[in-house]
């Protein structure tokens, strides 16, 4: 299994407050992604990264931000939490050259519930 | 990123080979069809991808009809653990990066004992 390590695994938190989510991964991939999974919407891109320092939005990062300061580490934050934000988030990798860069791999996911 | 078209579920007997459909009549030449799976509450895991040819690895077959406008996933003998949803993906991966994958509502598809 690719070493992707998603934390925390679950956290409630209350509507208004900051909450940072962390995916690391030891395989050293350029790419790096956070999806959402909603029941009824799928999984949908919030944002990705290509490399340190370089990100780039997806289909719904309204409410979201991200940061990546180390290869191995991509940061999501929710810098005012809503309810609608209530979702269970992936992060995911690849790398190498296309198309095996269409080859992702998912971590367990964080289950963040807003209240 | 051409659009792709799944039956919402499928059943198959344990044992038996299960033949997941997968249209994509709009797809370019340069688009790949990846083939993921989600298994319920887990993260989607990666079975196959092709282009025009047909693939094949230790988890699955992919048959790509020689129009490239379907193809279908073959898992050889199902068993109970396959029970998951399977998404069809069409994607064009160029040497400029790679912004993700879009996942659609898939087929869930159903081992039945």
């Amino acid at each position: 299994d690719a070493g992707i390590t998603q934390s925390p695994r679950h956290k409630v938190t209350e509507t208004g407050t900051p909450v940072t989510l962390r995916c690391h991964q030891t395989e050293n991939h350029r790419y790096m992604y956070w999806y959402r999974q909603d029941p009824g919407h799928g999984l949908r891109l919030i944002h990705y990264s290509y490399g340190v320092k370089d990100t780039d939005k997806g289909e719904v990062s309204d409410g979201y931000s991200v940061s990546r300061s180390k290869t191995e580490d991509f940061l999501l934050t929710l810098e005012s939490a809503t309810s609608s934000q209530t979702s269970v988030y992936f992060c995911a990798i690849s790398g190498g050259r296309p198309p095996i860069t269409g080859e992702l791999f998912f971590g367990e996911g964080s289950r963040l519930t807003v209240l | 990123d051409a659009k792709t078209t799944q039956p919402p579920s499928m059943d198959c007997a344990e044992g038996r080979a299960a033949n997941l459909p997968c249209n994509h009549s709009t797809i370019s030449g340069n688009e790949y069809v990846y083939w993921y799976r989600q298994i319920h509450s887990q993260g989607p895991q990666y079975i196959i991808h092709g282009l025009k040819n047909n693939e094949t690895n230790e988890m699955a077959s992919l048959i790509i009809t020689e129009d490239r406008k379907s193809s279908t996933l073959i898992l050889p003998h199902a068993t109970l653990r396959d029970t998951a949803v399977y998404y069809c993906i069409v994607r064009a991966v160029s040497g400029g990066g790679a912004d993700g994958l879009t996942f659609g509502k898939g087929t869930h598809l159903i081992i039945q004992p």
